[in-house]
């Protein structure tokens, strides 16, 4: 079945410095790959996708590139934020499933000033 | 404009009560679902709705009852709650049973169970 390892947490990070958060898949087909974060008490929220090779997504400074070849999705930014801190979900949608989605188990992110 | 409501936002109660929790969507999306998140984050679909027929009921107790009078709405019944059902329950919603459009998701619904 479809799976996805994600890197355990927490990680820590002070301000401005580097984010890498790796991700890699497994599944048949063609799956649609999508980071999700979830601030504080709040629910997951749509980060980037990418729905086919070789696709970056992007937004709010973070950016991932769907590695076909290396069956990979790694979150990256640049200079991360305190308001960064979060937990980022890595997740799979199988194109031909009925919207099932495969999540990663999740790692905690927190920036310290 | 709240896309994917839940309601209630927290609930305590006592082990061996009966529970609901009730979600609405105004997207206008064919699929919802429920996933449960235990203390570690990890999160686990329980149950998917397209269109008021279920298509999805991954292995979780027949205490827990999908309900979706309408493609708009989809409550939980959870019957005798035991003290493992505490959790944070996430309503979502998607387009459709066939889209690769990403779910969108509720607040969560944060279970106490004493």
């Amino acid at each position: 079945g479809d799976s996805v390892t994600q890197m355990e947490g927490p990680v820590t990070l002070s301000e401005e410095a580097f984010l890498t958060i790796n991700c890699t898949y497994t599944a048949t087909g063609y799956p649609s790959l999508f980071w999700y974060v979830q601030y504080p008490g709040e629910g997951l929220q749509l980060l980037l996708k990418a729905t086919k090779a070789d696709d970056k997504g992007s937004n709010k400074g973070f950016e991932a590139t769907y590695r076909k070849e290396t069956t990979s999705f790694h979150l990256e930014k640049g200079s991360v934020q305190v308001s960064d801190s979060a937990v980022y979900f890595c997740a799979l949608l199988n194109s031909g499933g009925y919207q099932k989605v495969t999540f990663g188990i999740g790692t905690k992110l927190q920036v310290i000033p | 404009d709240t896309a994917v409501s839940q309601t209630p936002k927290y609930l305590v109660t006592q082990m061996g009560n009966d529970k609901s929790i009730k979600c609405e969507q105004n997207l206008g999306h064919d699929t919802m679902y429920w996933y449960k998140q235990d203390s570690k984050k990890f999160l686990k679909i329980m149950f998917s709705y397209n269109n008021k027929e279920l298509i999805i009921n991954e292995t979780v107790p027949n205490r827990f009852s999908p309900k979706s009078p309408d493609k708009a709405h989809l409550n939980l019944h959870i019957n005798s709650l035991e003290l493992g059902d505490s959790a944070v329950y996430f309503c979502a919603s998607s387009p459709g049973q066939l889209s690769n459009q990403p779910q969108h998701f509720g607040d969560g619904t944060r279970l106490s169970i004493l």
